[in-house]
């Protein structure tokens, strides 16, 4: 495997489910992010992790709850959710610490909420 | 408030000539743009990107270019392949705000039509 890798791929939940989501990258990075991309809408940053460490949580609702056991992994915990909560979730790294930006996506878990 | 939008929700280009994509931003502490392509059911690639102290970055068929009094910044692609096709969107970072927010535009879809 090579780059950012999220799965499932797709996903369709009830409201009183409990799922996690999984993305895992392999280019050595020690940072790692969540996005949410709803319909018509820019990417949303949910949460930041450096180092294993959150740094940012984007006021994010508490149904959905982070976890990053180690530089290379990172879950998304879902519970309770709500209809509106249907989206493209986005896992994303980089190499903190350099002196470029850039962030490299897995190819997203397509969430439904019913 | 969207610190970051990308005005025109579409772009319809022949194949072979110009396209340029234009994103804007509020923020004046904004100081690293990127621009990302997302082909459907992939995640976001990182395309180019511009630091502040630049006006013009160049990389093979992409230019963007940066104008830091008109908070604008503009992606060039020369000439436009139907390979091309794909949504485009802009991100800004600010170097003095925690690691890796990136605050994305809304995206344009462009069509590279043959």
């Amino acid at each position: 495997e090579t780059g950012v890798t999220q799965t499932p791929r797709h996903l369709v939940m009830g409201m009183t489910n409990k799922k996690s989501l999984k993305c895992e990258q392999h280019l050595g990075h020690n940072a790692m992010y969540w996005y949410k991309q709803s319909a018509k809408k820019p990417l949303e940053l949910m949460f930041v992790y450096n180092f294993k460490e959150q740094t940012e949580n984007n006021s994010v609702p508490s149904r959905f709850s982070p976890e990053c056991p180690n530089s290379s992994h990172l879950f998304l915990h879902l519970h309770t959710l709500q209809p509106e909560d249907s989206a493209l979730y986005l896992c994303a790294s980089s190499q903190a610490g350099g002196t470029s930006y850039e962030q490299y996506f897995g190819p997203g878990t397509r969430l439904t909420v019913t | 408030d969207q610190q970051v939008k990308q005005n025109s929700p579409s772009l319809s280009v022949q194949e072979g000539r110009i396209s340029i994509l234009n994103c804007d931003y509020t923020n004046s502490m904004f100081d690293y743009f990127l621009w990302y392509k997302k082909y459907p059911a992939e995640g976001p690639t990182f395309l180019i990107s511009i630091s502040s102290i630049k006006d013009k970055n160049e990389d093979g068929r992409f230019t963007v270019f940066l104008n830091k009094s008109a908070k604008h910044l503009s992606l060039h692609i020369v000439p436009s392949q139907p390979g091309d096709s794909a949504v485009y969107f802009c991100a800004a970072s600010a170097s003095g705000t925690s690691y890796g927010k990136l605050t994305f535009g809304q995206g344009t879809i462009l069509t590279v039509h043959p």
